[in-house]
């Protein structure tokens, strides 16, 4: 079955943690990306990458980090996370960045 | 337009009926345009991907149009049905290989 796999799904944390979300797509896509949505806020984008070893900076980097050494994994790092990355998070992939998203399921992350 | 924007906000519908709904976007530089839908406690499902002024999708009930030149896209619904209750979402590339989501409309169809 073609899908995104998001881990955790839920997840509570204490300020300063380092923590990883992991993103992962079995359907050889080239193009990954993080999205973060918040109440009232559209989905705003973190980080994406258009293939192995290749990321950029979306709306809403700071405080977030990813890498892509694997075309199938996309982890997204947050090296001292904070109250205000208390979010929901999603992972998506597509084949190129104009066509349909696959999203995974979320992550709901709260910093304390 | 500087932003993908979508109106309304949210919108409530009686069974049966039909409606429809916006999304904006800059018309300069345009690349592609995406139309998700957003169930409660799901992740966001691809409608349609739009690439052409004048461009028109269907799918069953769900239908949207493209105008690239003026930068707006409309999403139809039609006879609508409590199934079909959930957020739409529209995105467009502000920056290429950067999709920017509007907030969503949100739609509660009335048995």
């Amino acid at each position: 079955e073609a899908q995104v796999t998001q881990n955790p799904r839920y997840l509570i944390t204490v300020t300063g943690k380092k923590l990883t979300v992991t993103c992962s797509q079995n359907m050889n896509h080239e193009y990954m990306s993080w999205y973060r949505q918040d109440p009232g806020l559209g989905l705003r984008q973190i980080y994406y990458s258009m293939n192995v070893e290749v990321t950029d900076k979306g709306d809403v980097p700071e405080g977030y980090k990813v890498s892509r050494k694997e075309k199938r994994n996309f982890p997204l790092i947050l090296e001292s996370p904070s109250p205000n990355q208390t979010s929901l998070y999603f992972c998506a992939s597509s084949d190129r960045d104009n066509t349909e998203a696959f999203f995974g399921q979320g992550t709901r992350l709260t910093v304390v | 337009i500087l932003n993908v924007e979508q109106s309304p906000q949210s919108l409530h519908v009686q069974e049966g009926d039909s409606t429809n709904f916006t999304c904006s976007f800059p018309s300069s530089n345009f690349y592609a345009l995406h139309w998700y839908r957003w169930e409660t406690a799901k992740s966001p499902e691809a409608l349609f991907v739009m690439t052409l002024n004048g461009d028109e999708k269907k799918k069953g009930r769900i239908s949207a149009t493209l105008n690239t030149k003026e930068g707006y896209s409309y999403l139809y619904i039609k006879g609508s049905q409590p199934e079909d209750s959930a957020t739409y979402l529209c995105a467009s590339f502000l920056v290429r290989y950067k999709l920017s989501f509007g907030a969503g409309t949100t739609v509660t169809v009335r048995a």
